[in-house]
């Protein structure tokens, strides 16, 4: 079946440290891969997402790459900040048609502290 | 900008009640989730909804229904409330082949 496992938290940085948090899926087929953020007291935003291996998305100075070979796609970001402190979840798409839910990994909480 | 709203941030209910948690989207989406999250275990798919009037079970559907009545409205239904029901409930939509949208969440305490 499908399933994603997440590297467990919560993870404590200093400001200006680089951040890795470590995602890998098990999936059918060729899933849609993405990188979502639940910042305190708020719902989930899409961070970034791929839908094909090696492309790599990007947003707010994050990255992640998608590994068919190592079936990963883990977040990585060159310097985190205070505002990064959040939870992050990996999940994978296993369709883009109709429905096409998400399934989710555990969350890594990220501490960034000053 | 896409919105999803949720009814409540915060529900506090007892034990037997019958609860209902409302969802709307204002961008015509055709598919709506309902998802819970609990520590440890990430977020888990109830039910979703790939047009009006349809609802097909997700991974945990037990103890739960769902109504889909306007292509705007996805409710989450607890028949009756039980403790082990305590949890994070987040709405999502989509429009076909594009991103899931979350709303803010409902915080549901059972007693």
């Amino acid at each position: 079946g499908n399933s994603v496992t997440q590297m467990e938290g919560p993870v404590t940085l200093s400001e200006e440290a680089f951040l890795t948090i470590n995602c890998t899926y098990t999936a059918t087929g060729y899933p849609s891969l993405f990188w979502y953020v639940q910042y305190p007291g708020e719902g989930l935003q899409l961070l970034l997402k791929a839908t094909k291996a090696d492309d790599k998305g990007s947003n707010k100075g994050f990255e992640a790459t998608y590994r068919k070979e190592t079936t990963s796609f883990h977040l990585e970001k060159g310097s985190v900040q205070v505002s990064d402190s959040a939870v992050y979840f990996c999940a994978l798409s296993p369709y883009a048609g109709q429905g096409g839910k998400l399934i989710f990994g555990q969350g890594t909480e990220l501490s960034v502290k000053p | 900008d896409v919105k999803v709203t949720q009814s409540s941030r915060y529900l506090v209910k007892r034990t037997g009640e019958k609860v209902f948690l409302e969802c709307v989207q204002d961008m015509d989406h055709e598919n709506m989730f309902w998802y819970r999250q609990d520590p440890g275990l990430g977020l888990r798919l109830i039910y979703f909804s790939y047009d009006v009037k349809m609802k097909e079970k997700g991974d945990i559907p037990e103890g739960y229904s769902v109504s889909r009545e306007k292509k705007e409205r996805f409710s989450l239904i607890l028949e009756s409330a039980s403790t082990n029901q305590t949890s994070m409930y987040l709405c999502a939509s989509r429009r076909t082949g594009e991103t899931q949208y979350f709303g803010p969440g409902t915080r549901l305490l059972v007693l």
